[in-house]
């Protein structure tokens, strides 16, 4: 069957390390894959967009990897701050349908 | 200054009832989409709208009708309500129908069952 996996519980970690998180699929080809950022009570708010051909992508203090042959993607955010707390959700394209697929997402809690 | 707008944020309703939700986006995109995230948190697509035509429709129950009126809005209707409808409801839009571009979503109307 067809899943998008991405860790369930919670990452705690101390302002200023880096966040790394964890989008695994299965029975998924994506030729694209997005991550978004949700606030409690927010919608999502678009972070990155990757395409499959593509190994990493950067923005700022955040950074993308794809790994088609892993079928991961990994989302990193450096010198993490309070402000970053949040949920993060990895989505990809189904392609045969052209729709996005969205993972249940991690939350994501820095503390001072 | 909104992008994307959904009202009401809060709709609370008993069982049975009809209700509506209204979405606009003042993008300029070509796609709107609405998406249902329950209580897990789990996030799917229910339609899609390009240029005021469906382009894509879940397994949804009939009693969810989506309405766009120009490729502006999106309004989502539901007959019948049921307990299980209770989520919350999310609108969105990105430029172009293909999944390579990002999506603007509303802030979401929580819909509550008594």
């Amino acid at each position: 069957s067809q899943k998008i996996e991405q860790n369930s519980e919670a990452l705690n970690i101390q302002e200023g390390k880096t966040a790394t998180l964890t989008c695994n699929y299965t029975n998924y080809s994506p030729a694209y894959l997005q991550w978004y950022r949700q606030d409690p009570g927010r919608g999502p708010v678009f972070l990155l967009l990757i395409r499959e051909n593509e190994k990493e992508k950067r923005k700022e203090r955040l950074k993308v990897t794809f790994d088609t042959t892993l079928k991961q993607s990994l989302f990193h955010i450096t010198a993490s701050q309070p402000a970053d707390s949040a949920t993060y959700l990895c989505a990809l394209t189904d392609g045969g349908t052209d729709k996005l697929i969205f993972g249940t997402g991690t939350r994501l809690q820095v503390f001072p | 200054d909104t992008a994307v707008s959904q009202t009401p944020k809060y709709l609370v309703t008993q069982m049975g009832n009809d209700k509506s939700i209204k979405c606009e986006q003042n993008l300029g995109h070509d796609t709107m989409y609405w998406y249902k995230q329950d209580s897990k948190k789990f996030l799917k697509i229910m339609f899609s709208y390009n240029n005021k035509e469906l382009i894509i429709n879940e397994t949804v129950p009939n009693r969810f009708s989506p309405k766009s009126p120009d490729k502006a809005h999106l309004n989502l209707h539901i007959n019948s309500l049921e307990l299980g409808d209770s989520a919350v409801y999310f609108c969105a839009s990105s430029r172009g129908d293909r999944v390579n571009q990002p999506q603007h979503f509303g802030d979401g109307t929580r819909l509550s069952i008594l």
